[in-house]
């Protein structure tokens, strides 16, 4: 069974930081990966979709990498706003063509 | 202006009610999905539907029932029979039928037994 975990649960960086958030799973069987945000109260956004076959995607300050083999993927936020703080969730697009959820990581980002 | 609506927002239900949970799209997209979202887990699949007039259960479809008459429509009914309804419900769909590409989400309901 496929199970996504995402580390730290809750990150807090002041502002203009690089950070990374870590994303990782079970089974190497997926699909493709994609990385959402979610305010709170609201609905997702999808920020990065990678296929299985790709190493990394990038838009803007963001850059999400992949590496099947070891069941893992980064999110890399450069130089860090407030307006960056949110909840960031990865999930896994399993081979049924579901979706597998890791539980998110809170970033607060302080001015 | 394409996108996922959801109504209502916020949503109040007295225990022995059934509600319904509105989505709409405007993507032309086939697949749509319902996922429930409480506090401190993941998100989890409640049905979902590839087609109009097919369905499927996910992992949590006890005590929910959905239809899919139209393309562009996929109206989520929490039942009595679901024991602990009150969450945030959020809908998606995704273009294909595999659902293998982008899921794109709505903006939510929250539902609150009272």
């Amino acid at each position: 069974k496929q199970e996504v975990t995402q580390i730290p649960a809750a990150l807090s960086v002041p502002e203009g930081e690089n950070l990374v958030l870590n994303c990782s799973f079970t089974d190497s069987a997926i699909y493709n990966l994609q990385w959402f945000r979610q305010d709170p109260g609201k609905g997702l956004t999808s920020l990065l979709l990678i296929q299985s076959s790709q190493r990394e995607q990038t838009s803007g300050r963001l850059n999400a990498s992949l590496d099947k083999s070891s069941g893992r993927s980064t999110l890399y936020i450069a130089a860090s706003q407030p307006g960056d703080s949110a909840t960031y969730l990865c999930a896994v697009k399993s081979n049924t063509g579901k979706l597998i959820f890791g539980q998110g990581t809170t970033l607060q980002v302080k001015p | 202006d394409g996108g996922i609506t959801q109504s209502p927002k916020y949503l109040f239900r007295k225990e022995g009610q059934n509600v319904t949970l509105s989505c709409e799209q405007n993507l032309n997209h086939d697949a749509m999905y319902w996922y429930r979202q409480d506090p401190g887990q993941g998100l989890r699949l409640i049905y979902y539907s590839q087609i109009v007039n097919d369905f499927q259960k996910g992992d949590i479809a006890e005590g929910y029932s959905v239809s899919r008459e139209k393309k562009e429509s996929f109206p989520l009914t929490v039942t009595s029979a679901q024991k602990n309804p009150t969450a945030f419900y959020l809908c998606a769909s995704s273009q294909g039928r595999a659902g293998y590409n982008e899921q794109f989400f709505g903006p939510g309901t929250r539902l609150t037994v009272l």
